[in-house]
């Protein structure tokens, strides 16, 4: 059974960092893309960036570029998303997801996180 | 930036269909076959429903269906049912690795 598990959300001041992990199980995690997806408190869902299997590519939703930088390490099956200079705007649910073929098949039950002073 | 339009909101008794469009442009929708469609439920993580406009994934029921043409896609429910209450998201690729969600539209089951 395929597994995602999110942490490291919480609340942090604007202008903060947060870094959040995903972790995997249940599939062959080395394989895969892997993407992070947002949700803002009562509105929708926005992509925020992806990852190739081998690390070797990596892209961003533009209101994100040059802030946020996502990783991951194979070894340990766990995905990561450094968040730096956060906004209040960058508050929401971020859900990790695998992805396939510009589609998400598998997602996590998301993490909150809060940017507020 | 890409934004694909959804109506907030659709209706139907149980039995019923219900469709749902996405309208986007021919640098989204009209130029690529990655329409995916995502159920939600209050509180809930989403579950893909259709991906590559029309394909099912395991385990979802064939009550759903996927179409496009031009630069609308489509999800239809048929044989309504309870559980089906849930807002649904529509996502297309278009172009250099850059997705988008609509802006979800909430089904009712009357």
């Amino acid at each position: 059974e395929v597994q995602l598990v999110e942490s490291g959300g919480g609340l942090v001041q604007p202008g903060g960092s947060l870094r959040l992990s995903c972790a995997a199980s249940g599939f062959t995690f080395s394989s895969d893309w892997m993407s992070w997806v947002r949700q803002a408190p009562g509105k929708g869902l926005e992509w925020v960036a992806n990852i190739k299997p081998d690390g070797s590519e990596k892209y961003y939703v533009d209101s994100v570029k040059g802030r946020f930088t996502i990783s991951r390490d194979n070894a340990k099956n766990s995905l990561y998303l450094q968040m730096n200079s956060l906004r209040a705007e960058d508050t929401a649910v971020y859900y990790c997801a695998t992805e396939r073929s510009h589609h998400w098949n598998y997602w996590g039950q998301g993490t909150l996180v809060t940017v507020s002073s | 930036q890409s934004a694909l339009t959804q109506p907030p909101s659709a209706s139907g008794s149980p039995g019923q269909s219900v469709t749902i469009s996405c309208t986007g442009t021919s640098s989204d929708i009209g130029g690529y076959d990655y329409v995916s469609w995502y159920q939600q439920h209050p509180g809930k993580a989403p579950k893909l429903m259709i991906f590559e406009v029309s394909k099912r994934p395991s385990g979802v029921p064939d009550r759903f269906s996927g179409s496009k043409s031009g630069n609308t896609a489509s999800l239809t429910v048929s044989g309504l049912q309870d559980e089906d209450e849930a807002d649904y998201y529509c996502s297309s690729f278009a172009g250099r690795n850059k997705k988008f969600f609509g802006p979800g539209t909430k089904v009712t089951v009357l």
